[in-house]
């Protein structure tokens, strides 16, 4: 089983439409939950992190969290051609705090349709 | 305050050949994360380093490869006699002291080709 898990896609949307991302994840013991954003050839970049069960708001970006379930998921709302990227769901994996050993889903390529 | 910075951005190497790949963090973040990411992959992590010390290197191959993060200077990941599945983007990583859960950030990624 992989330790982070994420549909491939890609994920087709028209723009304006809401985009829904979803993640699970194997070890219950993570405690921090990051998405990235990675345009094609370029680096990750964050664009939000959440450490609490519920949602998380920022601009269009809603992530929201369920640990008992193990699942991540970032919705965007009002999606733009802009937004076409793939997305990366990331977990903290570390065996114990301090730092962070980050494992990576594959990431789910989200296209938005103008 | 510049970003993490990584050169060369893209290396060509023969097979056999040693490749060296540099990283710079961010001002003031001591910890250093190097991560690889072959084609139609996600990231895999390598090495995790603070100023001369391994922290964590579970993911690093176990032969051909190294990394250090010396007092003065970039983060160097060493791989000797390369082969041609070395080929990837390897991307660095930099976070501030006690940044708990904090952010990662990423620099733009050294292109390896070997032919």
């Amino acid at each position: 089983q992989k330790e982070v898990e994420q549909n491939s896609g890609p994920l087709s949307v028209p723009e304006g439409a809401i985009a829904s991302l979803n993640c699970t994840y194997s070890d219950r013991g993570s405690q921090s939950f990051f998405w990235y954003r990675q345009y094609s050839g370029k680096s990750p970049e964050l664009i939000m992190f959440i450490y609490s069960n519920g949602d998380k708001e920022d601009g269009r970006f809603t992530a929201q969290l369920n640990k008992a379930s193990q699942y991540v998921s970032l919705l965007i709302r009002d999606s733009q051609p802009s937004d076409s990227a793939t997305y990366l769901c990331a977990v903290n994996t570390a065996p114990s705090g301090g730092y962070q050993k980050v494992t990576f889903g594959t990431g789910t390529k989200l296209q938005v349709i103008p | 305050n510049a970003g993490v910075m990584q050169n060369p951005r893209h290396l060509v190497r023969r097979r056999g050949q040693e490749a060296r790949l540099r990283c710079s963090p961010m001002k003031g973040h001591s910890h250093v994360y190097w991560y690889r990411q072959l084609p139609e992959e996600g990231l895999k992590f390598m090495v995790y380093l603070q100023k001369e010390n391994i922290i964590d290197e579970s993911g690093m191959p176990k032969e051909r490869f190294s990394a250090e993060f010396p007092k003065e200077g970039p983060s160097i990941l060493r791989i000797q006699q390369v082969v041609r599945g070395d080929s990837a983007a390897y991307f660095c990583a930099s976070s501030p002291p006690a940044s708990g859960g904090d952010t990662q950030y990423f620099g733009p990624g050294t292109r390896l080709t070997v032919l």
